[in-house]
């Protein structure tokens, strides 16, 4: 089992619409999450750290559940500029602070 | 801040030849990750150093595959003899070391191997 597992996708939808991604991960010692953005032939950036009460910015959602090891992320009135991979990460503070990627979900917004 | 700085942004080789990429981290930042991306496996963790020490390198491929860092400003990813198979982006990462803490990614390496 992938220590972090995500939907690979694609989703597509139309632009407004509303579009939600899962993720869960298998290491209950997690520490920290984060869901980060990926456009085509660039590297990943962060777009939100998640937090245990969970947190919002703009559009952007991101829960956690951590009884259920699980992340999610919603995007509200999708832009056609939110075309993009979206992976969800988690930390692992009892390895040393291991860093771990999900294979990420793309996203298509259309017209 | 200049961010991660990453070189070469392209290596074509032939197989068999050594390949040696290269980073910078941010500066102050005291953890470095060493990532490889395919299309097949998405971002795959090789290894990552703590205050310039090797804390994990179990996705190391094989002994083809070593990273060192010298120093707290850069690190060496090497691949001796390079394969087709290594073809594929190179990201390196670098972040502070508390609990809360994202990394942030140089531009990466893309490898082809022929």
């Amino acid at each position: 089992r992938k220590e972090v597992e995500q939907d690979p996708g694609p989703f597509n939808v139309p632009e407004g619409a509303t579009v939600a991604f899962n993720c869960t991960y298998s290491n209950s010692a997690s520490q920290s999450f984060f869901w980060y953005r990926q456009d085509c032939r660039k590297e990943p950036k962060l777009l939100m750290s998640v937090y245990s009460s969970g947190n919002e910015d703009g559009r952007f959602t991101a829960q956690l559940n951590r009884a259920s090891q699980y992340i999610s992320l919603l995007i509200r009135d999708s832009k056609l500029s939110d075309s993009a991979t979206y992976l969800c990460v988690v930390r692992l503070y009892n390895q040393g602070g291991k860093l771990i990627f999900g294979q990420g979900t793309e996203l298509s917004v259309k017209p | 801040d200049a961010g991660v700085i990453q070189s070469p942004r392209h290596e074509v080789t032939e197989m068999g030849q050594e390949v040696t990429l290269r980073c910078k981290p941010i500066s102050g930042h005291n953890s470095l990750f060493w990532y490889r991306q395919t299309m097949m496996r998405g971002l795959e963790l090789l290894i990552y150093f703590n205050n310039n020490v090797p804390i994990d390198d179990s996705g190391m491929p094989e002994d083809r595959f070593s990273a060192k860092m010298p120093n707290a400003s850069f690190s060496t990813l090497k691949i001796q003899p390079s394969e087709p198979r290594d073809s594929a982006v190179y990201f390196c990462a670098s972040s502070l070391g508390g609990p809360v803490t994202e990394a942030f990614f140089g531009q990466g390496t893309r490898l082809t191997v022929v």
